[in-house]
């Protein structure tokens, strides 16, 4: 068990509908940070939240968001779903920026 | 060009085989390598890191940095099937107030037959 916990682990969905992720990062950890890793992208950053504010942004769809709460839990709102969305979702948190990121075990996203 | 190029493999060794592992990387800016693990269905984990140019050790891993040629390495010795995992290199770059920027290789399969 890392110390990051994602919800639910798996996903199944229609193309159109909308899905939260949810993230609790490793305790005492402020950071969290949302990746998508497809066969052929490999691990691409979507969005990373700061104790509750937003960071910096990546490769992240007009269609997604994300909010981080007071109790620094994270989620990860997708919607129109499209077959091209089916990947794996990971969070990380960190408490250093530059090194040591630490990764939940995903939520794998399936649009039918 | 990509900032982080990683050779995808598969790549397949024999058990006890030194297994090496590369990535080159076109950005100067990179200030700290990593490299993760990732087993098949979990999430990547951190295996080391490193800031400076040279070699650093951990058991049966060797990390190598070459700031000059842009260039790290992953050098696993006796390798054992339960290495049998895609690695992921990773490197950071500051971008701007206390934020770093964290860009992954695509990985590289790694079988370790027993």
């Amino acid at each position: 068990d890392s110390g990051v916990t994602q919800t639910p682990k798996h996903l199944i969905t229609a193309t159109g509908q909308r899905v939260t992720l949810r993230c609790s990062p490793r305790s005492g950890d402020l950071s969290v940070y949302w990746y998508q890793q497809s066969l052929d992208q490999g691990l691409q950053f979507l969005i990373q939240y700061y104790n509750g504010e937003e960071r910096a942004k990546g490769n992240i769809l007009e269609r997604f968001s994300a909010q981080q709460f007071p109790d620094l839990h994270s989620e990860l709102n997708l919607s129109s779903l499209e077959l091209g969305d089916s990947a794996l979702y990971f969070c990380a948190s960190s408490a250093r920026q530059f090194y040591g990121y630490t990764f939940g075990s995903g939520t794998r996203l399936t649009v039918v | 060009q990509k900032e982080v190029e990683q050779d995808p493999g598969p790549l397949s060794v024999p058990e006890g085989a030194i297994v090496s592992l590369n990535c080159t990387y076109s950005n100067s800016a990179f200030q700290y390598f990593m490299w993760y693990r990732q087993y098949s269905r979990k999430g990547p984990e951190l295996l080391m890191y490193t800031y400076s140019s040279g070699n650093k050790e951990d058991g049966r891993f060797t990390a190598q940095v070459d700031k000059s040629s842009k260039y790290i390495s992953l050098f696993i010795r006796d390798s054992q099937p339960s290495d049998s995992a895609t690695y992921l290199c990773a490197m950071s770059a500051f971008s701007g107030g206390s934020n770093y920027k964290l860009t992954f290789g695509k990985g590289t399969l790694l079988t370790v037959n027993p």
